[in-house]
């Protein structure tokens, strides 16, 4: 079975720093690997996804993540946060069940970010 | 598009009681699934359908039912609530193409709480 492990339960920083998020994953065949954010009291919204084509995935505002095999990492980073970016991010995996793919979801990150 | 849409927003329940969590949603899409969201453990998902009439257990799938008789609707009935099933329950939908992860799009939720 496929699972992901998110490095850090809260990362804060300060507005106008960088971002890094941590995800690792587990696979035994390529992995499709996802990272959603949650904003407070909403639902889940796509950043981006990785399905084996570029390893340098761009997402939605500012957000990339970057596919390393050997290190079986998809780390999730924006070069400068914005107070609109304080969220909890979750890393995805796509697992293979009888019918189709179903995700499976990283305990997630809540970023924090100060003025 | 009103996308994926979940009725009640919030629900307290009795021990034992049960209910229905309604999920439509009108882009068409062939699968949806279920999920619930604990604190501090990511989403797990529930039961998920790939069409009218066919349905899966998630991980997750003990005191719950769903059923799948239309495209656009994906029902989730509790029959005997227990404190344990106190969660945020998310439902969510995909075009569904086989063996490709397609983005999943989430419903705003529904809060639960069985006291």
């Amino acid at each position: 079975a496929q699972s992901v492990t998110q490095l850090d339960s809260h990362v804060s920083v300060s507005e106008g720093t960088p971002v890094l998020l941590r995800c690792n994953y587990s696979s035994s065949y390529s992995p499709s690997l996802f990272w959603y954010v949650q904003h407070p009291n909403k639902g889940l919204q796509l950043l981006l996804k990785y399905t084996s084509a570029a390893t340098l995935v761009k997402g939605i505002n500012g957000f990339e993540a970057e596919f390393k095999k050997s290190e079986t990492s998809f780390h999730l980073t924006k070069p400068s946060a914005h107070m609109s970016d304080a969220a909890e991010y979750f890393c995805v995996v796509s697992d293979r069940g009888e019918y189709g793919n179903k995700l499976v979801f990283g305990a997630g990150t809540i970023l924090r970010v100060k003025s | 598009n009103a996308g994926v849409t979940q009725t009640p927003k919030f629900r307290i329940l009795k021990i034992g009681q049960s209910m229905t969590l309604q999920c439509t949603q009108d882009m068409n899409h062939n699968y949806m699934y279920w999920y619930r969201q604990d604190p501090g453990m990511g989403l797990k998902l529930i039961y998920y359908s790939v069409g009218a009439g066919i349905t899966d257990k998630g991980e997750v799938p003990n005191g719950y039912n769903v059923s799948r008789s239309t495209t656009e609707d994906f029902p989730l009935r509790l029959e005997l609530a227990a404190p344990s099933q106190t969660s945020v329950y998310f439902c969510a939908s995909s075009y569904g193409i086989a063996g490709t992860p397609d983005t999943q799009y989430f419903g705003p939720g529904t809060r639960l709480t069985v006291l």
